[in-house]
């Protein structure tokens, strides 16, 4: 079947230092993968949005400079969240649509933020 | 402006019951709507998922009922049992979109044995 996993699940980070995530898929080709932050309220924001071979598009009120995003091959992304504050919480989430468009979520990285 | 809204925000079923879960959206361009469970400390886990040309997708004991017209849909979960209680998501995009999911805000489901 189809799986995505996320590391780490969880971590914490000094207020103004940086952290990466990374997301595999596996057991399918990820034509595009998605990062959503997930706020404690459970509401979803998209980050942005990355197709492999094409330029990572970016929604309003997030940029390359505070979330770069890697995506070298169909199964991996790695995104890195610089210069984290408080306001940066939550759940990152990474959505991984294969080729039949079907979206997986992996577990999520809970990033705290000290 | 939400464009893809779900109620109640918290349903409580008794076990074996019926529990049915609204969602209704803006876009007439949205033609696929997944839905997703999430339980807590996990990720969303996709469900089931309709595309706009069909009014009914059944799989398991979920089922989606589509209304395109009304620019609604419901997922009915029959016989509901404890382990099924969990925030329920729906969703929704479009070809255009890419990958790009509109998410709603979720219903908390109860199923009280």
């Amino acid at each position: 079947g189809a799986l995505v996993y996320q590391y780490p699940r969880r971590t914490i980070c000094k207020s103004g230092t940086s952290m990466r995530m990374e997301c595999q898929a596996v057991g399918f080709q990820a034509t595009s993968v998605a990062w959503y932050r997930q706020s404690p309220q459970k509401t979803f924001e998209l980050i942005a949005l990355s197709t492999v071979n094409s330029a990572i598009k970016y929604e309003q009120n997030f940029t390359q400079e505070k979330f770069p995003i890697s995506h070298p091959n169909l199964s991996f992304s790695s995104m890195t969240v610089l210069n984290a504050y408080l306001e940066d919480r939550g759940l990152y989430l990474c959505g991984a649509r294969g080729w039949g468009g079907e979206q997986y979520f992996g577990p999520g990285t809970r990033l705290t933020v000290l | 402006q939400q464009q893809v809204r779900q109620s109640p925000q918290s349903l409580t079923v008794w076990e074996g019951e019926t529990a049915i879960l609204n969602c209704s959206y803006e876009n007439s361009a949205f033609d696929y709507f997944p839905w997703y469970q999430q339980f807590p400390g996990e990720g969303p886990a996709l469900l089931i998922a309709i595309r706009s040309v069909s009014d009914k997708k059944e799989d398991g004991g979920f089922t989606i009922f589509f209304n395109k017209r009304e620019k609604n849909l419901s997922l009915h979960i029959k016989d509901s049992q404890p382990g099924d209680s969990a925030t329920y998501f729906c969703a929704a995009n479009y070809g255009g979109s890419g990958n790009k999911l509109i998410f709603g805000t979720g219903t908390l489901l109860s199923v009280k044995p």
